[in-house]
């Protein structure tokens, strides 16, 4: 079956610590991609990344990074230096080889000041 | 840009009574799509639209209808609301349903609240 785990259902760090969303996926297929959305207190999810299931570089935007793992089938998300308005729940999704989307339920991150 | 607008933002409804979600992008995007969002449960496709002129089911239609009234906009119509139809409702569009290169774009979402 395809599926989304996302462990974690809620962070809570102080700023400017490091933190990691973990995701761990499900799938028959070799062709996939795996996406994580960012959900902000005002509601609109806003696309982050997205990777294929070929491409297993590790991608660093800024703060950022993402460490996708074929053979723990995991795509985990880290913010370094972490930041109020990093304050969001954050969404991991894997789109099968139908282009169906399967969402994991969502980690809810909280940065204090 | 606007991106996607839905209204309305907030809804309270009476078991029974029907309302219309209605949805617009202005992104000249293909596909549209209606989720519903709820605690613990990530999100839940209830349709989407491939294409104007194409409707087809997700993974929670019961209870629910669409209309794809143009490229632009999508509406989602709850004929008679029951209380587990409470939940938060978001439209989104991408440039092509069978793509991996078209990243969703979402609205701020509806909060719907059947009594």
């Amino acid at each position: 079956a395809q599926k989304v785990t996302q462990a974690q259902t809620e962070i809570s760090v102080v700023e400017k610590e490091d933190v990691t969303l973990d995701c761990v996926y499900e799938t028959r297929d070799t062709t996939y991609y795996l996406f994580w959305y960012k959900q902000p207190p005002s509601g609109e999810l806003v696309f982050l990344i997205r990777r294929n299931s070929f491409d297993e570089q590790n991608e660093i935007s800024g703060r950022y990074s993402w460490n996708f793992q074929k053979s723990t089938s995991s795509f985990n998300f880290t913010i370094t230096a972490s930041q109020v308005v990093d304050s969001a729940v954050y969404f991991c999704a894997l789109m099968d080889s139908n282009y169906q989307l399967i969402w994991g339920a969502g980690t809810k991150l909280i940065i204090k000041p | 840009n606007a991106g996607v607008t839905q209204t309305p933002k907030f809804q309270v409804l009476k078991t029974g009574q029907s309302m219309t979600l209605q949805c617009a992008q202005d992104m000249n995007h293909n596909s549209m799509y209606w989720y519903r969002q709820d605690p613990g449960m990530g999100l839940r496709l209830i349709y989407y639209s491939a294409s104007e002129g194409t409707t087809d089911k997700g993974e929670v239609p019961n209870g629910y209808n669409v209309s794809r009234l143009n490229k632009r906009e999508f509406s989602l119509r709850l004929e008679s609301a029951a209380p587990s139809q409470t939940s938060v409702y978001f439209c989104a569009s991408s440039d092509r349903h069978d793509s991996y290169n078209s990243p969703l774009h979402f609205g701020n979402g509806t909060r719907l609240t059947v009594t």
